[in-house]
């Protein structure tokens, strides 16, 4: 399996909802990533987790909450978002480090309403 | 701290002729690596080429390849032979070593034309 599985593909949200987003992979990496996209923009990292434990937080808003469960899961807690918050989601996933670069996902298109 | 600049927002390119797409970089690492991202509009990144810092050979992978120049902190992708299934979004990204990030270009969009 070489693939990093995001669900759901899309998501439309109101603003006092509250919903998780999902990211799966299983070829043993031991790093996964969230970032953030914007049309024609390019992806904005947001958490990066190494052997589960959270290792950056790019100063995201608190109504972002990752979690890394296990090795091979990690979700994406939303809560109160905004507007301006709709974008793509990509996670990813690498070994150990960005030095063989990231397998990513196919993204979740998050609209907020 | 790591920053990559691509300066062509968009591109054109015949079928069967060669585009090259360009990128600088700057970074305070020693030991890092270079990276070509494709993002078609299924959206999801591909990784198209690698290059490790320290390597002075340049990467290649079938009709891709890049032009690594560590002095000028310059990092081109060149597409030969280019195909209607090219036509993408393209990243340029830096990373690894001590910093366990990517960090990416503002990215350059190719259309391939027939």
């Amino acid at each position: 399996d070489t693939e990093v599985t995001q669900t759901p593909k899309h998501l439309v949200m109101g603003m006092t909802n509250k919903k998780s987003l999902k990211c799966e992979q299983h070829m043993g990496h031991r790093a996964m990533y969230w970032y953030k996209q914007k049309a024609k923009k390019p992806p904005e990292l947001m958490f990066v987790y190494s052997y589960e434990k959270l290792s950056i937080n790019e100063s995201v808003p608190s109504r972002f909450s990752p979690e890394c469960p296990n090795s091979s899961l990690l979700n994406l807690h939303l809560h109160a978002l905004q507007p301006e918050d709709s974008a793509l989601y990509l996670c990813a996933s690498s070994p150990a480090g960005a030095n063989y670069g990231y397998t990513f996902g196919s993204g979740t298109r998050l609209t907020v309403v | 701290a790591q920053t990559v600049t691509q300066s062509q927002p968009e591109m054109s390119v015949q079928e069967a002729e060669t585009v090259t797409l360009s990128c600088t970089y700057d970074t305070s690492e020693n030991n890092y690596y270079l990276f070509w991202y494709k993002q078609p509009p299924s959206r999801q990144m591909i990784l198209v080429i690698r290059q490790e810092a320290y390597k002075q050979q340049n990467a290649t992978e079938n009709r891709f390849s890049v032009n690594f120049q560590k002095a000028a902190k310059s990092f081109s992708l060149k597409i030969s032979d280019s195909q209607l299934g090219d036509t993408a979004m393209y990243f340029c990204a830096c990373g690894g070593g001590a910093t366990n990030k990517l960090i990416f270009g503002t990215g350059t969009l190719l259309a391939v034309q027939p």
